[in-house]
């Protein structure tokens, strides 16, 4: 058990341009969610997958965010011409099973927008 | 939809001494699990303790503790003998315990607790 691995884990770009960030969950958990974090906030929801579906996703994840995991394993999250309020740290996480199972986070990916 | 509350925006605690995070819930779900997550400076999310709506006994994991009130839909983390590496940010968050999907953890705003020596 390697634990949630995010990368990278700071990223500056300028508003405008488009990131891709990539997160590869522990490796039998089937679960996958991104989230978000400000500074001083609790993580918000942005969507989750069950192996290669994706089965939900927050109003938070405009038409600009896109997230994808393909073969049910690793997911990418890309954010199309960036603002400046998408500054915040991302936070991949996973888990196996229903939920009384806990989400294991990985250390998350720093966007600045600059 | 579910809320998280958590009215404590930051503690002071003197070390050893035992400490307790506030937190209070609102859903519609009858089935839920209760979390906690401690978040240091270093900005990883750790797991500390769960608690299930079903669950008769309060959850205990080494010096954390979860005193559960159903009723009052209250889930306070307790933190016995503290030291000064819990001096951290917490969240309390829930989850719908469900087989139709809805398998989203929602968070509070969190509690920053600083161990003073």
């Amino acid at each position: 058990d390697t634990g949630v691995s995010q990368n990278p884990r700071h990223k500056i770009t300028k508003r405008g341009q488009n990131v891709t960030f990539r997160c590869d969950p522990i490796s039998e958990h089937n679960r996958l969610y991104w989230y978000r974090q400000t500074l001083g906030q609790g993580p918000e929801f942005l969507t989750y997958f069950q192996n290669e579906a994706q089965l939900e996703k927050s109003r938070l994840l405009s038409d600009r965010f896109s997230a994808e995991r393909p073969k049910g394993s690793f997911s990418t999250l890309e954010i199309q011409r960036t603002e400046q309020g998408d500054s915040a740290m991302y936070l991949c996480a996973s888990s196996q099973g229903t939920g009384s199972s806990p989400l294991h986070f990985g250390n998350g990916t720093r966007l600045t927008v600059t | 939809a579910q809320k998280i509350t958590q009215t404590q925006p930051g503690m002071f605690v003197q070390e050893k001494e035992a400490v307790t995070l506030d937190c209070t819930y609102d859903t519609s779900d009858q089935s839920y699990g209760l979390f906690w997550y401690k978040q240091p400076s270093s900005g990883e999310m750790i797991f500390l303790i769960y608690q299930g709506s079903y669950d008769e006994q309060n959850a205990t994991e080494g010096r954390y503790s979860l005193n559960f009130q159903k009723a009052r839909k209250s889930a306070n983390l307790v933190i016995s003998a503290s030291q000064l590496g819990d001096s951290a940010m917490y969240f309390c968050a829930m989850r719908p315990i469900s087989n139709f999907g809805n398998e989203k953890l929602t968070f509070g705003t969190g509690t920053r607790l600083t161990i003073i020596p």
